[in-house]
C-alpha cells in the first residue's frame, strides 16, 4: 500500500523559509503523482501544490503561488515542499499524499501523518 | 473556483445508526467526488473515489452515491472506529482539487 513520512517542520518567523520532505516506501515513487495537503487548526483540509510523476509539471493554490516551490527526487524517493516568505496564516500541519491516478481524477489513496509548520514570532 | 459545501457542519448518532453527510458541488462537477476520514493525529484515509467505488480496505458499510452537484455518504451500521471527520473532495478541476468543509460525527 506504501508509506510517507514528513519531516521538517517546526517554528519559524514570519517572513521565514522552510523545507518539508517527504520519504516514500513500498510504491513506485517514480511513476506516482504527489501532493501536499495542509490543515490549519481547527480548520478543514486545504490542498497547496500538486506535483507529476517525472516532476515536469506542477501546480499550486493561489495562496501560495509565488511562495511555495515543490520538488521531487525520484533518486531518493523524497517530495519536497521550499516554503518562502512565510505568514502567520501558513501554520497548519502539513500532509504528503499520493494520487491514487497519474492525473489526480480518483484522489489520494496514501496519506503521510503529517508535519506541523508554525509561522509566529 | 468550485466551492464545496458540507452538511451538517457536524451530528451525533449511536453505534448502529445509519448516518447520511451530504456535499454539494458550486458547479457540476460530473462523478469527479471524493470522500476521506480523518481522525485526530492521524493521515486522513480514502474511503470512496468517483462518487461510488469503495477504496480498497475500506469497509463496506461506506457507500457513496450522487452525480452532477449533488452527493452523499452513507455509513450503514455505524461502528465505534466511525467516529470521525469526513470531507468531500471534488476533482473535476484536477489538478486542482477543492476539498468541503468537513463533517464531524460525534458519539450521541
Amino acid at each position: 500500500e506504501g508509506q510517507l513520512l514528513e519531516s521538517g517542520g517546526g517554528l519559524v518567523q514570519p517572513g521565514g523559509s522552510l523545507r518539508l520532505s517527504c520519504a516514500a516506501s513500498g510504491f513506485t515513487f517514480d511513476s506516482s503523482a504527489m501532493s501536499w495537503v495542509r490543515q490549519a487548526p481547527g480548520k478543514g483540509l486545504e490542498w497547496v501544490s500538486s506535483i507529476k510523476s517525472s516532476g515536469e509539471s506542477t501546480y499550486y493554490a493561489e495562496s501560495v503561488n509565488g511562495r511555495f516551490n515543490i520538488s521531487r527526487d525520484n533518486s531518493k524517493n523524497t517530495l519536497f515542499l521550499q516554503m518562502n516568505s512565510l505568514r502567520a496564516e501558513d501554520t497548519a500541519t502539513y500532509y504528503c499524499a499520493k494520487a491514487k491516478d497519474v492525473i489526480y481524477l480518483y484522489g489520494l489513496d496514501v496519506w503521510g501523518q503529517g508535519t506541523t509548520v508554525t509561522v509566529s514570532s | 473556483d468550485i466551492q464545496m459545501t458540507q452538511s451538517p457542519s457536524s451530528l451525533s448518532a449511536s453505534v448502529g445508526d445509519r448516518v447520511t453527510i451530504t456535499c454539494r458541488a458550486s458547479q457540476s462537477i460530473s462523478y469527479f467526488l471524493n470522500w476521506y476520514q480523518h481522525k485526530p493525529g492521524k493521515a486522513p484515509k480514502l474511503l470512496i473515489y468517483s462518487t461510488s467505488s469503495l477504496q480498497s480496505g475500506a469497509p463496506s458499510r461506506f457507500s457513496g452515491s450522487g452525480s452532477g452537484t449533488d452527493f452523499t455518504l452513507t455509513i450503514t451500521g455505524l461502528q465505534a472506529e466511525d467516529f470521525a471527520t469526513y470531507y468531500c473532495q471534488q476533482s473535476y478541476t484536477t489538478p486542482r482539487p477543492t476539498f468541503g468543509g468537513g463533517t464531524k460525527v460525534e458519539i450521541k
